[in-house]
């Protein structure tokens, strides 16, 4: 299986970007990159998602590396409210057991 | 639009005990999930439903069933509830099928489970 490897957790102060890095140096053609979110006592949320190209949303943007091997979550201004656990998770085509999320990182957002 | 609503969101349970959680959604997705989270760890997917009438073992079914009512519910039930059932659990939606890379899940509130 393809895995993704995220720091445990980050520090950003408030109204600062905050870039949140995922490495996924197994990384099949056909994996799909998905970031979500969960903020405390509450269900994850979908934040974003890309193939090869770089993506933009209302809520952030995905760097994706040219060779695929890493990618970046960028808040653009980080909020109280963005204090949340971000996971990075790999998507494959036909592989429907394997929508497992790992542990993730631990944003902190600080005034 | 209430998304995805699960019942309950608390519960206790004796070992031994049997209960279901409901889910339902109101945004006419074809695909349902399952999750379980336990602390400190990241979800795990327990069973799933690509369309009404079929369902699929994920990753960790042992000690569940479900049943996929119909288009808009999908319940997970505990025949025997075992202390290492304690979890929060979590159910998702989905337009796209479980095998889509593009597929998005739209997760409801949880349901924390206890068991005694």
């Amino acid at each position: 299986d393809a895995k993704t490897t995220q720091p445990n957790s980050m520090e950003s102060n408030e109204e600062e970007p905050v870039h949140l890095p995922c490495n996924h140096s197994t990384i099949s053609g056909t994996d799909y990159i998905h970031w979500y979110r969960q903020l405390p006592s509450q269900g994850p949320e979908y934040v974003i998602h890309g193939l090869t190209s770089n993506v933009n949303n209302r809520m952030a943007s995905l760097a994706i590396a040219e060779d695929r091997k890493s990618s970046t979550l960028i808040l653009h201004r980080a909020t109280l409210r963005d204090a949340a656990v971000y996971y990075c998770i790999l998507r494959d085509t036909g592989t429907a057991s394997k929508l497992t999320f790992g542990t993730g990182t631990r944003l902190q957002v600080t005034l | 639009n209430a998304g995805v609503t699960q019942t309950p969101k608390f519960q206790v349970l004796k070992t031994g005990q049997s209960m279901t959680l409901q889910c339902a959604q109101d945004m006419n997705h074809n695909s349902m999930y399952w999750y379980r989270q336990d602390p400190g760890m990241g979800l795990r997917l327990i069973y799933y439903s690509a369309s009404e009438g079929t369902t699929d073992k994920g990753e960790v079914p042992n000690g569940y069933n479900v049943s996929r009512l119909n288009k808009r519910e999908f319940s997970l039930r505990l025949e025997s509830a075992a202390p290492s059932q304690t979890s929060v659990y979590f159910c998702a939606s989905s337009r796209d099928p479980p095998g889509s890379g593009a597929n998005v899940l739209t997760f409801g509130a949880g349901s924390r489970l206890t068991v005694l």
